[in-house]
């Protein structure tokens, strides 16, 4: 079956507009998460999610970022008045349950000039 | 202190080599991921371990849970072996290593 998919995979925008990033995880994937990657860096945690609870957003850097996932299933991770520290790799990843192996999508590459 | 190190952070090698990644964490885990970045960008699982060791092909991991330690080796290393290996400890969240970038030269 088809994996993670994210669109868009590029977004360029101006500073202080908002964004909204979408992750369409794996059929029946109880667990999405989404990821920041700074360049040359590795992936951090921002938020994840079982079903359409999110059980941990300690990762999000400020209250600009928010994250939803209304029917279990596609999530939106939102980003408002961006800027430009906001430039990144955001990729999502799911799984079948929360601690089995994560599948990871191609991310969003987000640029804020 | 990261919470979870890698190291080497850069490693060439000749084709056939046989190839050590390492990764130390401080954190209590209930599984260490260990994963594979290509130059595009693609991350991929390549395993995720608790216990013991776990063998795919020309790829084994192991990992030491009282010394809080895990290797990924590669063996008769290729070319196409040329990525970032990235550690990762589960807690309730994924903490990652910082990456070990691999060029594997012919």
């Amino acid at each position: 079956g088809a994996g993670v998919s994210q669109s868009p995979r590029y977004k360029v925008t101006k500073r202080g507009q908002d964004v909204a990033l979408r992750c369409d995880p794996i059929s029946g994937h109880v667990s999405l998460y989404w990821y920041r990657q700074a360049l040359g860096q590795g992936p951090e945690f921002l938020t994840y999610f079982n079903y359409e609870a999110q059980q941990d957003k300690s990762g999000l850097p400020n209250d600009r970022f928010s994250a939803e996932r209304p029917e279990g299933s596609i999530s939106t991770l939102t980003i408002q008045r961006t800027e430009q520290r906001d430039s990144a790799m955001y990729r999502c990843a799911s799984s079948l349950n929360e601690a089995d192996t994560q599948y990871f999508g191609p991310g969003t590459r987000l640029t804020v000039l | 202190k990261n919470e979870v190190e890698q190291s080497p952070q850069n490693l060439t090698a000749q084709e056939g080599e046989f190839i050590t990644i390492n990764c130390s964490y401080s954190v209590g885990i209930s599984a260490l991921h260990w994963l594979q970045q290509h130059p595009g960008g693609g991350i991929v699982s390549l395993f995720m371990l608790s216990s013991g060791k776990k063998k795919h092909g020309r790829l084994i991991a192991t990992i030491n849970i009282q010394e809080k330690h895990s290797s990924l080796h590669i063996t008769a290393s290729h070319p196409r072996d040329s990525a970032v290996y990235i550690c990762a400890a589960y807690t309730d969240k994924l903490i990652f290593g910082t990456g070990t970038r691999l060029q594997v030269f012919p």
